[in-house]
């Protein structure tokens, strides 16, 4: 079984829905985060979670909201979908250490279509 | 704040010959660590290797190895050996350490295609 799972891996919605993205891990890391990936720019952070209570903006976190629901749960909300948000979004998570072991573990990816 | 640049958008290598996709960094902390991910077409990520930057030797895993120059913040990844299945993107990354153990920062990606 995955470490790191996202549901649902494709969706197609359109202009104005709210959207939730939901990431479960069974690594047991307290640290979790969103990315989103477009053609030519990379992944690029959207929002990080060091722990439960803790949650932070990353670099573009306009349009999007974050739950952590538990350690091992974190979703991803758009609450009125807009066509730009057409990318592939990534989930990772890590353990709170220094060096090789920051290593950060990916989820399969959830790639979202807005119409 | 921390920057990755990698300048190759596409590279092109022969089987069986190696390859340098390029990365260069910048950061203000001293203690750091570089990553490098690969991304078929299939879309997961998939790490290859890491760097710290208090690391005196290069990083080697199989095939791969880190060409790490500090002193000109450069941490390009080898391939030696090219094989077909080698074709994908590839993603240079880093972390600051000192600061607060922030999240990976990505460059934009090299994609890599392999010439039978």
């Amino acid at each position: 079984d995955a470490d790191v799972t996202q549901t649902p891996r494709n969706r197609i919605t359109k202009t104005g829905k709210r959207i939730m993205l939901e990431c479960s891990q069974t690594k047991g890391h307290d640290r979790m985060y969103w990315y989103r990936q477009d053609p030519g720019l990379g992944l690029r952070l959207i929002y990080y979670s060091f722990d439960v209570k803790d949650i932070n903006k990353g670099e573009i976190s306009d349009g999007y909201s974050v739950s952590r629901q538990a350690q091992a749960k974190f979703s991803l909300s758009l609450e009125s979908a807009i066509p730009n948000q057409t990318a592939l979004y990534f989930c990772a998570t890590s353990e709170p250490t220094s060096g090789r072991k920051n290593e950060q573990f990916f989820g399969p990816g959830t790639r979202l279509t807005v119409l | 704040a921390q920057k990755i640049t990698q300048t190759q958008p596409g590279m092109f290598v022969q089987e069986k010959e190696a390859v340098t996709l390029d990365c260069t960094y910048d950061t203000s902390d001293q203690s750091y660590g570089l990553f490098w991910y690969k991304q078929p077409s299939s879309g997961e990520m998939i790490f290859l290797i890491y760097q710290g930057s208090y690391d005196e030797q290069n990083a080697t895993e199989g095939r791969y190895s880190l060409n790490f120059q500090k002193a000109r913040k450069s941490a390009n990844l080898v391939i030696s050996a090219s094989q077909l299945g080698d074709s994908a993107m590839y993603f240079c990354a880093m972390r600051d350490f000192n600061s607060g153990n922030t999240p990976l920062v990505f460059g934009k990606g090299t994609r890599l295609s392999v010439i039978a």
